[in-house]
Parts: structure tokens; sequence; C-alpha cells
């Protein structure tokens, strides 16, 4: 089954204590992307990777790391969180390249709620 | 950046009737793609439509329809007959063809399907 898979679901966690939320497809997407969703603000971009070891920030990346070392894994990397961090984060993918591949759509994880006290 | 605007936090609509979500965007692109996503409780992001934005004819799938609008950058979802399994968050996308096929999304608008 094509999919995207992004662990753990849930993650209560402390302020500082590093963490990562892995994500994973298995669709040979070259793009995937990570968004955190707050109340209002929609969907907004962390970073995104058009390639292996290609990635770029998006509108709110302070605070988060991610690597692309395969084209199917997508970490994303909190180094020192913070309550602010406090979301739902989603992990997408998609195809990418000319032509009809740009009606591709986000493919998306199940979402990870993320609390830092 | 595009710019993603859904004006309607919050919408209602009555079970079996016709209810209009807008979204409007900004860009100076002539060419890009448009897609609604409908979110459940369930917090899974689901596809409801896309259009591309050189056809003219507007994307239908089952109940849900789309009046796509270029020259004034307009995109809303009609949903016919509407049922309960239809409530839900759903956001508005606009994918760019230019800076990193980028995606853009709106606030949302919370769907509520009263019986």
């Amino acid at each position: 089954e094509a999919q995207v898979t992004q662990n753990p679901r849930y993650l209560i966690t402390v302020t500082g204590k590093k963490l990562t939320v892995t994500c994973s497809q298995n669709m040979n997407h070259e793009y995937m992307s990570w968004y955190r969703q707050d109340p209002g603000l929609g969907l907004r971009q962390i970073y995104y990777s058009m390639n292996v070891e290609v990635t770029d920030k998006g509108d709110v990346p302070e605070g988060y790391k991610v690597s692309r070392k395969e084209k199917r894994n997508f970490p994303l990397i909190l180094e020192s969180p913070s309550p602010n961090q406090t979301s739902l984060y989603f992990c997408a993918s998609s195809l990418m390249g000319a032509g009809a591949s740009y009606n591709s759509p986000l493919h998306f994880g199940n979402g990870t709620r993320l609390t830092v006290t | 950046a595009q710019t993603v605007t859904q004006s309607q936090p919050e919408m209602s609509v009555q079970e079996a009737e016709t209810v209009t979500l807008s979204c409007t965007y900004d860009t100076s692109e002539s060419d890009y793609y448009l897609f609604w996503y409908k979110q459940p409780p369930s917090r899974q992001m689901i596809l409801v439509i896309r259009q591309e934005a050189y056809k003219q004819q507007n994307a239908t799938e089952n109940r849900f329809s789309v009046n796509f609008q270029k020259a004034a950058k307009s995109f809303s979802l009609k949903i016919s007959d509407s049922q309960l399994g239809d409530a839900a968050m759903y956001f508005c996308a606009y994918r760019s063809l230019n800076t990193g096929n980028q995606f853009y999304f709106g606030t949302g608008t919370s769907l509520t399907v009263i019986p």
C-alpha cells in the first residue's frame, strides 16, 4: 500500500530534551516536506526537500532540523524543544518534475501530536 | 511566496443541502495547480479535488466540484447533497511550478453538517 508512515502518533516531552519524528514514504517521491498545524494558522511549512541531500527552509524553520540521506526517509529533529513547538506535525510527499507530475498531490502521514512541557 | 486565503473560518450546512467554501490566492504565475484537502476529526489529510490552472473546465469529483475563476484568482469548493461525513476542516492549497514546487495552504474552513 502506498503510504507515508510517520511516527510516533503522540509525543509528550519536556523542554530541552532532543527528539526525532520519523517519516518514511514508499512511493519513490522526490519531494518531501514537514508542516506544523496550529489553530487559526493552517499548515505552515517547516522544511522541504526536493531530492536526496537537498533540503530548504520553509516558512517556520527556527528550532527544527531535517536530513535527507535516503530518498524514502525525511526525519524531523528538534534539538532543544520548547513549549511554543507544541503542535500537530505532518510529513508529506509528492512527485515533482515536469508535465503531469505537477498535479501530483501531497500525500500525508497521519500526523504527530507533540506536547512540550 | 504565494498567499492562499480562506475567509470563512467556519461554515455550516443542513444535511442534503449545498454549501460553497471560498478560497482566493495571490500569484504572478500563469501556470499552477490547486487542491482542496479535507481533514476530518481523525486528523488525516484527504485529497478532495484538484484543478490545473491551464484547464478552463472546472473539476468535479462526485458531489464535490470547484468554481475556478483564474482572472479573479478564486477557487471555491461546492459540496452538493451534504452528508454528515462531510463535516471536517477543509484546506485550500496552491502548488507553484516555480519556487521548488512548493505547496501553500490556506488557514482552513471548519464545516459543520446539521442533521
